[in-house]
């Protein structure tokens, strides 16, 4: 059975602080991984994953994976109160042209004070 | 505005009563989804369909049933033998064409079976 964890499950940190949430994998067959944002209702993408080594950057938000060790880590830089969510980590399995399968982590629920 | 649109929000049934709930897209994808989430636990996946008049099982089907003769739709109905119906349901579409795996997410519909 394929497994995402995620950790910690929780985190509280001041504004400004800088957080590393992390996602581990065991899944049978892997092609890319996929973290998203849930703030409220609607999860919202943030990045893909699918080659090792790679950093991928959006603002304050930077990601990279290890396919070697099966981790990924999403890095949140200068925290602000408006980064206060869920993270979800998702994992892929090869692409088949079709519906893409994914296999969610528990999230992490973020919470940035003031 | 291209979305995923659920309705309803909320929803409140009495134990036994089957309910159905919707989903509808105008992104024009072929692929939609059906998850579940649990405090403590990430999207679980209930139903798929890569295609109009097309579904298949994802890891928790039981109790729960689809139809998609639509592309645009696809009604999720939670019934009696769903033995815990309360829950936060999310329905999702995504492109089939070429390499991608993002997801794109309704709002959510909030069930509570008492």
């Amino acid at each position: 059975e394929d497994k995402v964890v995620q950790s910690p499950l929780s985190l509280v940190v001041h504004e400004g602080d800088t957080v590393t949430l992390n996602c581990s994998y065991e899944v049978t067959n892997f092609r890319s991984l996929l973290w998203y944002k849930q703030e409220k209702k609607a999860p919202t993408f943030l990045f893909m994953l699918t080659s090792s080594g790679i950093e991928k950057k959006s603002g304050r938000l930077s990601s990279i994976l290890d396919k070697k060790e099966l981790f990924s880590i999403l890095n949140i830089t200068a925290t602000q109160t408006g980064d206060s969510a869920i993270y979800l980590c998702a994992v892929a399995p090869p692409w088949t042209g079709t519906a893409s399968k994914l296999t969610f982590g528990t999230g992490t629920r973020l919470q940035v004070t003031l | 505005d291209g979305g995923i649109t659920q309705s309803p929000k909320y929803l409140f049934r009495k134990e036994g009563q089957n309910v159905t709930l919707s989903c509808e897209q105008n992104l024009n994808h072929d692929a939609m989804y059906w998850y579940r989430q649990d405090p403590g636990q990430g999207l679980r996946l209930i139903y798929y369909s890569q295609i109009v008049n097309d579904f298949q099982k994802g890891d928790i089907a039981e109790g729960y049933s689809v139809s998609r003769e639509k592309k645009e739709s696809f009604p999720l109905t939670v019934t009696s033998a769903q033995k815990n119906p309360t829950a936060f349901y999310l329905c999702a579409s995504s492109k089939t064409g070429g390499l991608s795996y993002e997801q794109y997410f309704g709002p959510g519909t909030r069930l509570t079976v008492t």
